[in-house]
C-alpha cells in the first residue's frame, strides 16, 4: 500500500501557482519524498526529490515540513501543460525498495 | 536521447489467447521495470530486472505472466491465456541503478481484452 495520501482532485488557474499537499505521517528517516507526473496517454515523468530540506528545480518546487510528515509540491505558474495526475511517493534508499505508486491527485489547470 | 521505447502502442485481443509487449530501455540503464496500471490507479509493479536478473517479481502472477530480458537489454511480457481483468496499461521503465531516484517511463501499452 501506498505510504502516502493526497486529495484525488484540484484545480487551479493558469498563470497562478499550484500547491498540491501530501501527507506522509509514517515516513522513516532514511526514506526520501518524490514527486512524479503523469499526462494523459504517457508514462510517469519525475519532477523532484527531497529528505530533509527544500528543493528546487527547474520545475517545480519541495516545501518538507521539519518533522517530515507532509510536504508540498509547487508549481510556481502552472500552464495549461501542467493538467496531469501528480503522485507523491516515499520510498527508502536501500537495495530493493520499489516505487509504490498511490491514485494520486488530478490536477486541472483552467484557462 | 531516445527514451524508453514500448510497442505495440495498442493491443486489441480476444480472451484465451496469448499477447506480448516489447520495451527497449535506455541505452546504459542496468535497471528495468515493467509495471501494471489499471484504470484510475497508479502504475503497480509486476517485475524488475537488474542486468538480464529478475530480482523482484513477488508481484507478477506467474501462472499466466512471464518475463525476459535477454541479454539484459531489451525486455518481453508476455501473458497466456489473457483474462479480461488483465486489461490496463503495461508500462515499462529503466533507471541507471536500481537505487537511482528517477525512473525514466515508456508510454506504455494500452491492452484491451475483449
Amino acid at each position: 500500500d501506498a505510504k502516502t495520501t493526497q486529495p484525488p482532485s484540484m484545480d487551479c488557474a493558469e498563470g497562478r501557482a499550484a500547491n498540491l499537499p501530501c501527507n506522509h505521517s509514517t515516513i522513516s528517516g532514511n526514506e526520501y519524498v518524490y514527486w512524479y507526473r503523469q499526462i494523459h496517454s504517457q508514462g510517469p515523468q519525475y519532477i523532484i526529490h527531497g529528505l530533509k530540506n527544500n528543493e528546487t528545480n527547474e520545475m517545480a518546487s519541495l516545501i518538507i515540513t521539519e518533522d517530515r510528515k507532509s510536504s508540498t509540491l509547487i508549481l510556481p505558474h502552472a500552464t495549461l501543460r501542467d493538467t496531469a495526475v501528480y503522485y507523491c511517493i516515499v520510498r527508502a534508499s536501500n537495495y530493493g525498495q520499489n516505487f509504490v505508486f498511490g491514485p494520486g491527485t488530478r490536477l486541472s489547470v483552467l484557462p | 536521447e531516445a527514451g524508453v521505447v514500448q510497442s505495440p502502442r495498442y493491443k486489441i485481443i480476444e480472451k484465451k489467447q496469448p499477447v506480448a509487449f516489447w520495451c527497449n530501455p535506455i541505452s546504459g540503464h542496468n535497471t528495468l521495470y515493467w509495471y501494471r496500471q489499471n484504470l484510475g490507479q497508479g502504475p503497480e509493479l509486476l517485475i524488475r530486472y537488474e542486468n538480464e536478473e529478475a530480482v523482484d517479481d513477488s508481484q507478477l502472477p506467474k501462472d499466466r505472466f512471464s518475463a525476459e530480458r535477454l541479454k539484459g537489454v531489451d525486455s518481453t511480457l508476455k501473458i497466456q491465456p489473457a483474462e479480461l481483468g488483465d486489461s490496463a496499461v503495461y508500462l515499462c521503465a529503466s533507471s541507471l541503478l536500481q537505487g537511482s531516484h528517477e525512473q525514466f517511463f515508456g508510454p506504455g501499452t494500452r491492452l484491451t481484452v475483449l
